[in-house]
């Protein structure tokens, strides 16, 4: 199993550019979770879903959307990039019961 | 989900027990003991996680105390590779809630 694994893994954009990044996990997991670490600080949640076809928002939603067309993959989307949104993003999945949830590697974002 | 206090940075001597406390004093009665390491430019990973009862694995032991509003995370025999930042979060077990990671305690393993 490749676990949790997100694409691309470094990205650079100009601001007001759009892009999206892809998290796929291969553990038949029901929840998925976007966050973001910025340096220095701990994580943020951003969105999560509790299953295929929900959303719903985190800590720092505001100028992300998400999707969650299929049960494996969940997609964040920058619409209009910004500089604060330089950050390194982590994706994660679990079971329900008990919510232990699995990372990915990591997207490193620059907004420049 | 309880808030959780852990101290910024710690030492630990290669191959000692290191100890890891983490206070949660407003905790509720359903709300469980999650601990998580991220190492250098990583994703976090789960350690281990308890309700009431000490716990063990292959990675470590923890120690919640009676009253449960304070927890220990030991890892028996501290290697280099153990370096890393340790978060402890309290949250009921059932997913799809929020998880806040707090800032967590920087341990340095120390040869």
């Amino acid at each position: 199993n490749a676990g949790v694994t997100q694409t691309p893994k470094f990205r650079v954009l100009k601001t007001g550019q759009s892009m999206t990044l892809l998290c796929a996990q291969d553990m038949n997991h029901e929840y998925m979770y976007w966050y973001r670490q910025d340096p220095g600080m701990g994580l943020r949640l951003i969105h999560y879903s509790v299953g295929e076809g929900t959303t719903a928002k985190g800590e720092v939603p505001d100028g992300y959307n998400v999707s969650r067309l299929k049960k494996q993959n969940f997609l964040l989307g920058l619409e209009s990039a910004a500089p604060s949104q330089t950050s390194v993003y982590f994706c994660a999945s679990s079971y329900p019961h008990p919510d232990t949830q699995y990372f990915g590697p990591g997207t490193r974002l620059t907004v420049l | 989900d309880a808030k959780t206090t852990q101290p910024p940075s710690m030492d630990c001597a290669e191959g000692r027990a290191a100890n890891l406390p983490c206070n949660h004093s407003t905790i509720s009665g359903n709300e469980y003991v999650y601990w998580y390491r991220q190492i250098h430019s990583q994703g976090p990973q789960y350690i281990i996680h308890g309700l009431k009862n000490n716990e063990t694995n292959e990675m470590a032991s923890l120690i919640i105390t009676e009253d449960r509003k304070s927890s220990t995370l030991i890892l028996p025999h501290a290697t280099l590779r153990d370096t890393a930042v340790y978060y402890c979060i309290v949250r009921v077990r059932t997913g799809g809630f929020k998880t806040i990671f707090g800032a967590g305690t920087r341990l340095f393993v120390k040869a």
